[in-house]
């Protein structure tokens, strides 16, 4: 049974800091894994979609990297800001179409 | 673009009454997701449509939960009758395919006393 785990389960650095969050799963047959954001109350939105032959996807300050051998994938946030603050999901698409969430990291940027 | 629609945004109920949830998804999306998510938790999936068609229920109670999604489009959500764990945020998600990027709508914040 898949299982995906997120570590650290909050987060706090100070303004400019750069940051690595981190979301481990059990097996490595992985469609895809993709990172998103939730804001409180809010739903989820898409940061970034790795498909299982790729190793990263980059966007803006944001680097997420694959390693599926390891069942391993990190999220870089670089110089983060206090607008990054948010808790940050990661999800694997597995066989038998099943998307699997960690719990989250909430990370709190001081300004 | 519109994204995702969820209605309700908040709901009340006592328990063993009963909810109904609506999602409108992304013009064209063929996939759509109905997620539960518990406090402090990830999102849990409790459905998903390819079209019209159910491709995945396994996690959905069947007891006390059902959902459809009419001309693979809209898709409702209904809990009948509610229990005090049904407490959650409903998130509806939709997608283009399977392995692509889903995109989630606000969700219904649901509260069973």
């Amino acid at each position: 049974k898949q299982e995906v785990t997120q570590i650290p389960a909050a987060l706090s650095v100070p303004e400019g800091e750069n940051l690595v969050l981190n979301c481990s799963f059990t097996d490595s047959a992985i469609y895809n894994l993709q990172w998103f954001r939730q804001d409180p109350g809010k739903g989820l939105t898409s940061l970034l979609l790795i498909q299982s032959s790729q190793r990263e996807q980059t966007s803006g300050r944001l680097n997420a990297s694959l390693d599926k051998s390891s069942g391993r994938s990190t999220l870089y946030i670089a110089a983060s800001q206090p607008g990054d603050s948010a808790t940050y999901l990661c999800a694997v698409y597995t066989g038998g179409f099943k998307t699997i969430f960690g719990a989250g990291t909430r990370l709190f940027v001081k300004a | 673009e519109a994204g995702v629609a969820q209605s309700p945004r908040y709901k009340i109920i006592e328990k063993r009454q009963s909810v109904a949830f609506w999602c409108n998804p992304i013009s064209g999306h063929a996939t759509l997701y109905w997620y539960q998510q518990i406090l402090g938790q990830g999102p849990k999936l409790l459905i998903q449509f390819q079209n019209n068609g159910v491709v995945d229920d396994s996690q959905l109670p069947k007891d006390r939960f059902s959902a459809e999604r009419l001309k693979g489009v809209d898709s409702t959500l209904k809990i009948q009758p509610a229990k005090l764990e049904d407490s959650a945020v409903y998130l509806c998600a939709s997608g283009t395919g399977f392995q692509e990027t889903q995109y989630f709508g606000p969700g219904t914040r649901l509260l069973v006393l």
